[in-house]
């Protein structure tokens, strides 16, 4: 039994520059969610995707994240021209809501990025 | 405003000292009330769940209860290895989840 795979588990990158994050997640979970999370905090709700369909998406997300689900499995997070505040852990998710603990999410390992 | 807070901040027990830490919260229907565990570098990972005041669950050294107003994770005789950021998080009526900023637990041989 696979929980949630994130990958790379880390990343520098210069200012400007994209990067991509790529999540797996738990197999027949039906949501996938992605986080952020800075040091001392809690972590900070991104967007939602039940199977292929984006349903949520935070106010405070800039325009410079996109995430995708194509058919329903992985999910990337895609961000465009790094800032230094973009520098967090991005944590992804996912839950099944055909069961009982529907409500219930699972995490990945996160993805360290860090902008310089 | 639907709020969640985590007391105390941190929290250094010695191997054995049983304590408990608080989630106090303020939303709109709760559906559910969730504790995790998170080591350093690492995303949370899954202890328990409580739906309804009075519930309770247990799991190794630790115990969730759950009232009206708050939640109490209670560790007894803990081990250095139950030293973590232990966080807390609740549905409300939208089941939008809300995050506390969680507690450093750090337990000394």
């Amino acid at each position: 039994d696979t929980g949630v795979s994130q990958n790379p588990r880390h990343k520098i990158t210069k200012r400007g520059q994209n990067v991509t994050f790529r999540c797996d997640p738990i197999s027949e979970h039906n949501r996938l969610y992605w986080y952020r999370q800075t040091l001392g905090q809690g972590p900070e709700f991104l967007t939602y995707f039940q199977n292929e369909a984006q349903l949520e998406k935070s106010r405070l997300l800039s325009d410079r994240f996109s995430a995708e689900r194509p058919k329903g499995s992985f999910s990337t997070l895609e961000i465009q021209r790094t800032e230094q505040g973009d520098s967090a852990m991005y944590l992804c998710a996912s839950s099944f809501t055909g069961s009982p603990s529907g409500n219930t999410i699972y995490f990945g390992e996160g993805s360290w990025l860090t902008v310089v | 405003e639907d709020q969640v807070t985590q007391s105390p901040e941190a929290l250094r027990l010695q191997e054995g000292e049983s304590s408990s830490l608080n989630c106090s919260y303020t939303v709109s229907g709760l559906r559910g009330l969730f504790w995790y565990r998170q080591d350093p570098g690492k995303g949370p990972e899954f202890l328990f769940t409580l739906y309804s005041a009075g519930e309770e669950k247990e799991k190794e050294r630790l115990k969730a209860t759950l009232t009206k107003k708050e939640s109490f994770l209670h560790i007894t005789a803990p081990k250095p290895e139950d030293s973590a950021t232990y966080l807390c998080a609740v549905y409300d009526s939208n089941y939008q989840l809300i995050w506390g900023a969680g507690t450093k637990l750090i337990i000394k041989p």
